[in-house]
């Protein structure tokens, strides 16, 4: 079935650094590939998404690629705040799954980040 | 505006008690899921419904229930709360054919 790995956490870095977190996944079809974000106390909001291979998404200087060829959707940040801190999760969600939309979302088991001042 | 609503967002109950939580969408979406989070485990499929009287069970769904009689709501019910059920639980919602979704607020359960 289909999987997503991420990298091990908590990530713990200071303000301004580089992030990188990592997600490779395994899917039957083409699937769509997603970060989501959940801060603290709130529920999970979606942060950047790519439909096919080699796209790229972004949204508040967060970027990821869709590699088909290393089944990868790495997360990076060039230059981190106190506010990024959160948990992200990436997922895919594979149109083939089964039923007549895009189907369910499977996530991988989320990495926790931390900035310091 | 168009939302997905849960409630409780807090729930304490005892063992093998019966619990139903919450999920109301206005957004007139097919598609409605329930997931559970817990630490080192991400986010784990329990039930999901692609539209009325449809059913599906997910990877976790031993011990939970849900239906579908309407569009608006997907009631997930723990037929008898066991402490390995203590989770924070989130409704989600797409529509057919999209890869967009939204989800609710959450709802932290303690089974005690």
């Amino acid at each position: 079935g289909d999987s997503v790995t991420q990298m091990e956490g908590p990530v713990t870095l200071s303000e301004e650094a580089f992030l990188t977190i990592n997600c490779t996944y395994t899917a039957t079809g083409y699937p769509s590939l997603f970060w989501y974000v959940q801060y603290p106390g709130e529920g999970l909001q979606l942060l950047l998404k790519a439909t096919k291979a080699d796209d790229k998404g972004s949204n508040k200087g967060f970027e990821a690629t869709y590699r088909k060829e290393t089944t990868s959707f790495h997360l990076e940040k060039g230059s981190v705040q106190v506010s990024d801190s959160a948990v992200y999760f990436c997922a895919l969600s594979d149109p083939y799954a089964g039923g007549t939309s895009y189907g369910k979302l499977t996530f991988g088991q989320g990495t926790i980040l931390t900035v310091h001042p | 505006d168009a939302e997905i609503t849960q409630s409780p967002r807090h729930k304490i109950t005892e063992t093998g008690r019966q619990v139903t939580l919450a999920c109301h969408q206005t957004w007139n979406h097919n598609n409605m899921f329930w997931y559970r989070q817990d630490l080192g485990h991400g986010l784990r499929l329990i039930h999901y419904s692609y539209g009325v009287q449809d059913t599906n069970k997910g990877e976790v769904s031993d011990g939970y229930s849900v239906s579908r009689s309407n569009t608006e709501d997907l009631p997930l019910t723990l037929e008898s709360a066991a402490s390995s059920q203590t989770s924070v639980y989130f409704c989600a919602s797409s529509e057919a054919g999209s890869d967009g979704y939204t989800f609710g607020s959450g709802t932290r359960l303690t089974v005690v």
